[in-house]
């Protein structure tokens, strides 16, 4: 069981680029979570997904931010014309179900705007 | 103010020492969950908790739902010991998780 896999772990990208992260969660896991760690400050949540529909986007930024998690292939948490304030640590989180038993994190993407 | 308060802050600890970190929240919850980050690293999840007391090697952690207070303890600490802990809480309405804002914890050999 190779556990949470987020790839890649580091992302360099140059401002208006575009980056796309990609969370593959542990077998038999159908519930998704993306989170935003900034610079000096806690987890922020995301998004939550289910395989092929948002459940809740509450937490991304209106603009530039969407996310996806279809019927085959990984998560997907995609950032277009990227700034330098959306540097920071992105951490995928996946669990069997809603009750967050087996609750298991990613080991996060690093994004780094230049 | 923030959902779920840590604290201390910042812990350094000589080697051997128990330690205490703190957590309260402000929310009805599900579960609360303990999460251990190293520099640069991962998180690793330690607890998921709803009531009472887990017990994992050296680590303890307890909750008191009344008071809304959950406590991770680490006996006999060592320098490995040493990361963010990060407390988070699971709402027993919406989706999403609440964090704490971690408790850097060094230990001194």
């Amino acid at each position: 069981n190779a556990g949470v896999m987020q790839n890649p772990r580091h992302l360099v990208r140059r401002r208006g680029q575009e980056a796309r992260l990609r969370c593959s969660p542990m077998k038999g896991h159908s519930h998704v979570y993306w989170y935003r760690q900034l610079p000096e400050e806690g987890l922020k949540f995301m998004v939550y997904l289910q395989k092929e529909n948002i459940i809740d986007e509450s937490g991304m930024p209106k603009e530039r931010f969407s996310a996806e998690f279809p019927k085959e292939g990984p998560s997907i948490l995609r950032i277009q014309q990227v700034v330098r304030g959306d540097s920071a640590a992105y951490f995928c989180a996946s669990s069997p179900d809603r009750e967050y038993y087996g609750y298991t994190f990613g080991s996060g993407t690093r994004l780094t705007v230049v | 103010k923030n959902e779920v308060e840590q604290s201390p802050q910042n812990l350094t600890a000589q080697e051997g020492e128990f330690i205490t970190i703190n957590c309260s929240y402000s929310v009805g919850i599900s579960a609360l969950h303990w999460l251990q980050q190293h520099p640069g690293g991962g998180i690793v999840s330690l607890f998921m908790l709803s009531s009472g007391k887990k017990k994992h090697g050296r680590l303890i952690a307890t909750i008191n739902i009344q008071e809304k207070h959950s406590s991770l303890h680490i006996t006999a600490s060592h320098p490995r010991d040493s990361a963010v802990y990060i407390c988070a809480v699971s709402r027993n309405t919406g989706n999403q998780f609440y964090f704490g804002t971690g408790t850097s914890l060094t230990v001194i050999p």
